[in-house]
């Protein structure tokens, strides 16, 4: 899980709660991710960032918002809009270079009672 | 659009017996490839990647992979199973075009019987 950090690891949330995911890595990398991983659909890109301060949607991005107000950190905030929030969430950062793997976390599990 | 295919939900394969997982793409421009590994409740872990140069690429843990461009595919393999290989897979791809981001197979849950 390198140096990206995923907190918490378990996370309960009644319906019609807002929540909020941490992510920091101390790689220095420029961009950040988050994805959704549901059973057999593998990873969805929610929102991704290249640097600090700019940020653009994934492909299900409705129903989530993100901040990049600093380089290590990345937060992702599930809201109520979001409609099955229920899932396993990831982070992951890397490098600018375009041929470059990206660095996952632990990942986070949101269960929406 | 980029695409990834992982035909193959479950392989199972007795230990000691070689494994093949897999991939094939579909991307404009060409393609930087990636394999992952997972396992229960934790992140994606980097296995390999091919970029460029010799199609055949070698990996953490004894595994390896074979970019063939005309056929588009990239699987995953290792000469000997363990039983502690067994997790999900997962292959992803992204093209060299700028602004592009990585797509990710479904995944392909790897059993290995002792």
């Amino acid at each position: 899980d390198g140096g990206i950090t995923q907190s918490p690891k378990y996370l309960f949330r009644k319906e019609g709660q807002n929540v909020t995911l941490s992510c920091e890595q101390n790689l220095n990398h420029d961009a950040m991710y988050w994805y959704r991983q549901d059973p057999g659909q593998g990873l969805r890109l929610i929102y991704y960032s290249q640097i600090v301060n700019d940020f653009q949607k994934g492909d299900i991005a409705e129903g989530y918002s993100v901040s990049r107000e600093k380089k290590e950190s990345f937060p992702l905030t599930v809201t109520s809009a979001q409609k099955n929030p229920t899932a396993f969430y990831l982070c992951a950062s890397r490098p600018r270079q375009t041929y470059n793997e990206q660095f996952f976390g632990p990942g986070t599990r949101l269960t929406v009672l | 659009a980029q695409s990834v295919a992982q035909p193959e939900d479950q392989v199972n394969v007795a230990e000691g017996n070689p494994l093949t997982v897999k991939c094939t793409y579909s991307v404009s421009g060409n393609p930087y490839l990636f394999w992952y590994v997972q396992y229960p409740n934790r992140g994606l872990q980097f296995l390999l990647k091919y970029i460029t140069g010799d199609n055949l690429v070698k990996g953490s843990y004894g595994f390896e992979a074979e970019f063939n461009k005309s056929q588009t595919s990239f699987h995953l393999k290792k000469p000997s199973a363990l039983v502690s290989d067994s997790a999900l897979y997962f292959c992803a791809v992204r093209s060299d075009n700028y602004g592009q981001n990585f797509v990710f197979g479904p995944g392909t849950r790897l059993s290995v019987l002792p």
